[in-house]
């Protein structure tokens, strides 16, 4: 059960495109369409930005887009916007009824 | 309104006893499976427990096996969070989460595990 890993930081400008990698293993990530992302500001409940790779849940900007390859699955946040600061993370289903998260990634808006 | 409100948190002694509890209200939470998932102090989100919609299935991380237990009680829409033989590791905000994409969170109760 070890944790995906993302990079620790991110930085874009206003209206730039970002993109955070979360990289596990052929255990979870690459064997399961069931990656989801979160945005979590400190002090607040996480919320849900992508599920099941790609699947945008209702009230998500399309800003916000997901994809994976082999191992590894991304986040990419187009347009960025200063209320897209926060903490990112990601999650993978990982057999057996469990789950893993990745380590975190900040994202900052210069 | 749809969410999910945590309580029972609270400053407690190595090797002792919490249990949390998770309110759902605005939706069913039987035929909903649920999970717990904690956040150490300036650490990132780690996956705890898992249980079914009826409490029949339920599975734990390998730093909680054998000392957490997740059980709900779908007639008072509360998910449960038994927590014994604390350790010091285990200070962390809990939060409760809905279904296996984590599409709905509480805000967390804190946790702290000191002497």
């Amino acid at each position: 059960q070890s944790a995906l890993t993302q990079p620790a930081s991110v930085s874009g400008s206003p209206g730039q495109s970002i993109t955070i990698s979360c990289t596990g293993t052929s255990s979870d990530v690459g064997s399961y369409n069931l990656v989801s992302w979160y945005q979590h500001h400190p002090g607040n409940a996480p919320k849900l930005m992508i599920y099941e790779v790609t699947k945008w849940p209702s009230g998500v900007s399309t800003r916000f887009s997901g994809s994976k390859s082999g191992n590894t699955a991304s986040l990419t946040i187009s347009g960025l916007q200063a209320e897209d600061e926060a903490d990112y993370y990601c999650s993978s289903y990982a057999g057996s009824d469990t789950f893993v998260f990745g380590g975190g990634t900040k994202l900052t808006v210069l | 309104e749809v969410q999910l409100v945590e309580s029972g948190g609270g400053l407690v002694r190595p090797g002792g006893s919490l249990r949390l509890s998770c309110a759902a209200s605005g939706f069913t939470l039987s035929g909903v499976w649920m999970h717990w998932v904690r956040q150490a102090p300036g650490k990132g989100l780690v996956w705890v427990s898992r249980i079914n919609s009826d409490g029949s299935r339920t599975v734990y991380a390998d730093s909680v096996k054998g000392r957490f237990t997740i059980s709900r009680d779908n007639a008072r829409n509360t998910l449960y969070l038994q927590m014994n033989s604390l350790r010091d590791e285990d200070t962390a905000v809990y939060y409760c989460a809905r279904r296996d994409w984590f599409d709905l969170w509480g805000q967390g109760t804190l946790v702290t595990v000191s002497s």
